[in-house]
């Protein structure tokens, strides 16, 4: 069975563009989670979202956004792109929202802001 | 809130030595605890997760961890170390809606 997919692998954008970074889960996978990984450290969550609606928001600005399809697939949206914004964003999902479900993460999109 | 510990981070072996890397958390309720390896450019990988059902947890390519509630500490182990095993790894702890990462520590395999 495929994993987590994610798509681009990498994405190399300009300060105050937006990006959309798309994340297809585990086949009968209900839930999508978000993580920003900036190199060094650790995923920090951003989004998660189960049955379509969002059920979990981390520290994170307006900036960002996302939605979940029918289908459970997912997008990340980020406008006004600052240099900070250049990491590794890692899609992970799970078969539920709750606590005891274990997350499977994608191999992430690595976005560069120039 | 939930939250987690590495202690160390960057822990150099030999090879075939003992692994130890360290974690302690932080939870007002039983935890469920995760240790994940990252390959350099790749996402992470699950090696093992604890949900309460047993203190001593195995996981793959020969690593287990055990969950001492009195130490609050959830520390992963491996008895022989393989040149493979260099890597970043990640605990982590469930929190309200997410997985709460700690800082990673990065091991190095030496010859």
């Amino acid at each position: 069975d495929a994993g987590v997919t994610q798509s681009p692998t990498h994405l190399i954008k300009t300060r105050g563009q937006h990006v959309t970074l798309r994340c297809s889960p585990i086949s009968g996978h209900k839930s999508v989670s978000w993580y920003q990984q900036v190199l060094g450290q650790g995923p920090q969550f951003i989004f998660q979202y189960y049955e379509k609606e969002e059920r979990g928001r981390g520290n994170f600005p307006d900036r960002f956004s996302a939605r979940q399809f029918p289908n459970y697939s997912s997008e990340l949206n980020v406008n006004a792109l600052l240099l900070g914004d250049s990491a590794l964003y890692l899609c992970a999902s799970s078969l539920g929202h709750r606590n005891s479900y274990e997350q499977y993460f994608g191999p992430g999109t690595r976005l560069t802001v120039t | 809130a939930q939250s987690v510990t590495q202690l160390g981070s960057h822990v150099s072996v030999s090879e075939g030595a003992l692994v130890l890397l360290r974690c302690n958390y932080s939870s007002s309720v039983p935890p469920y605890l995760f240790w994940y390896v990252q390959y350099p450019n790749q996402g992470l990988q699950l090696l093992l997760k604890y949900t309460s059902a047993a203190t001593l947890v195995k996981g793959i390519n020969g690593f287990e961890a055990e969950f001492k509630k009195s130490e609050t500490s959830f520390h992963l182990t491996k008895p022989s170390a393989h040149m493979s095993d260099a890597a970043e790894y990640f605990c982590a702890v469930i929190g309200n809606n997410d997985m709460r990462f700690g800082a990673g520590t990065r091991l190095t395999v030496k010859p």
